[in-house]
């Protein structure tokens, strides 16, 4: 149950768009369409952003989107705004009801 | 509002042990899996442990296997996790989250467990 990789950090100018990359195997990523993403703030609770890959639960901005393909799943956050600033994670199934999270790319501003 | 309060997190020492508690608001708690999650200061997030609705089913990281035990009391609405054989390594904020949508929503604010001589 090795993390899924994510790149430490990655930036934007305010407006611009950012994609996150979470690397994984056949046996999680590549295997499930039950990839979720999450945003943390400094000292707060995660917040799930996107679930089954590129769906958004009611209430995120639809300038969050996800996808996937083969063993890589993405988080594209457009229209960069100042209170996307925060760490994300990505998560996927990993068979017999086992879960794994990505290593956490911080995002912010250039 | 929907919403999920842990307690029962503080310090303890190396192979001692330490039982948490998650109270569930604003839904119906035994009709939801339930996870818990932790994270290692300045640390990414790992999956513990989930239960299934009517607490029959259980599963667990590798590491934790045999320390840690996740249960529920669906009447009581409340989520458990008792920690046994703590190892510094497992020191972590420690968050409760419902099984949603195949993500985790919503988390509670967590509760610290700290494990050191």
């Amino acid at each position: 149950q090795s993390a899924l990789t994510q790149p430490p950090s990655a930036s934007g100018s305010p407006g611009q768009s950012v994609t996150i990359s979470c690397t994984g195997t056949s046996s999680d990523v590549g295997g499930y369409n039950y990839v979720s993403w999450y945003q943390q703030h400094p000292g707060k609770a995660p917040k799930l952003m996107i679930y089954e890959v590129s769906k958004r639960p009611s209430g995120v901005p639809d300038r969050f989107s996800g996808s996937k393909s083969g063993n890589t799943a993405s988080l594209t956050v457009s229209g960069l705004q100042a209170e996307d600033e925060a760490d994300y994670y990505c998560c996927s199934y990993a068979g017999t009801s086992n879960w794994v999270f990505g290593t956490g790319t911080k995002v912010t501003f250039l | 509002e929907v919403q999920l309060v842990e307690s029962g997190g503080g310090l303890v020492q190396p192979g001692g042990s330490l039982r948490l508690s998650c109270a569930g608001y604003g839904f119906t708690f035994s009709n939801f899996w339930m996870s818990w999650v932790r994270q290692s200061p300045g640390k990414g997030l790992e999956w513990v442990a989930n239960i299934k609705p009517d607490g029959s089913d259980k599963y667990y990281v590798d590491s934790v296997k045999g320390r840690f035990t996740i249960s529920r009391d669906n009447a009581q609405n409340s989520l458990y996790l008792q920690l046994n054989s703590l190892r510094v390594e497992d020191t972590a904020v420690y968050y409760c989250a419902r099984d949603y949508l195949w993500g985790r929503s919503p988390w509670g604010q967590g509760t610290m467990v700290i494990v050191s001589s």
